[in-house]
């Protein structure tokens, strides 16, 4: 069974443009959280969608947003972006989302702003 | 943010010796706990998990134990190997929606040397 891909793996911007991140879950997962990894503030909740629903929202600016479409792949947008941006975007899945299920990770989007 | 990265603390044991790495989760209500490897350039792998209602649970070479009562889990890791060396980290489950919610707080991380 594959896992979780994201693309791309690696993207440069440059201050003020938008980026959109692509995720695949494992086949079968209809739960789909987001996670910026950073240096400084270690893994943070972003968002997580079920049935092309948001459902939980982390403490982010509105620049962030994402959506699921109805094969559960997902995308995440960063409008605008800052030099703060710069992370490590990861993807999860779940089965449905139950509080009792692991979430399974992709290896990544590095996003670097200049 | 919900999660503060400060400085990472390193555990360093000898390869064949036993790895306890510790961690000190924030909510009372979390009911669901992971424990996470991570590699280099790699995205968290899970390793195990653990309910609320339980306090030990016990996986290949790995146990995880709960102690609700001083908000504290560790990982404990038997016959440390070289590939065992990557950044662990616990994370609780904040329950929203009746239990159907995925919002996961993770812990710093701890950094795992594993001398041969």
């Amino acid at each position: 069974k594959a896992g979780v891909t994201q693309t791309p793996r690696y993207l440069i911007k440059t201050r003020g443009q938008q980026v959109t991140l692509s995720c695949s879950p494992i086949s079968g997962h209809r739960s789909v959280s987001w996670y910026q990894q950073t240096p400084g503030q270690g893994l943070q909740f972003l968002f997580e969608y079920f049935s092309e629903t948001q459902r939980n929202k982390g403490n982010f600016p509105g620049r962030f947003s994402g959506r699921q479409f109805s094969n559960s792949r997902s995308e995440m947008n960063v409008s605008t972006l800052e030099l703060g941006d710069s992370a490590l975007y990861l993807c999860a899945s779940s089965f449905d989302g139950r509080s009792n299920q692991p979430q399974h990770f992709g290896d990544g989007t590095r996003l670097s702003i200049l | 943010g919900e999660s503060v990265g400060l400085h990472l603390p390193t555990l360093s044991v000898q390869e064949g010796d036993n790895s306890i790495i510790n961690c000190a989760y924030s909510n009372s209500a979390s009911d669901y706990f992971i424990w996470y490897k991570q590699e280099s350039g790699k995205g968290p792998q899970f390793i195990i998990d653990i309910r609320s209602n339980m306090d030990k649970r016990q996986g290949q070479r790995v146990t995880v134990l709960l102690n609700k009562t001083v908000k504290h889990l560790s990982l404990q890791i038997a016959a440390t190997q070289p590939g065992d060396s990557a950044v662990y980290f616990c994370a609780e489950n904040i329950s929203n929606y009746g239990g159907a919610t995925n919002k996961l707080i993770f812990g710093t991380g701890t950094l795992l040397a594993v001398q041969p």
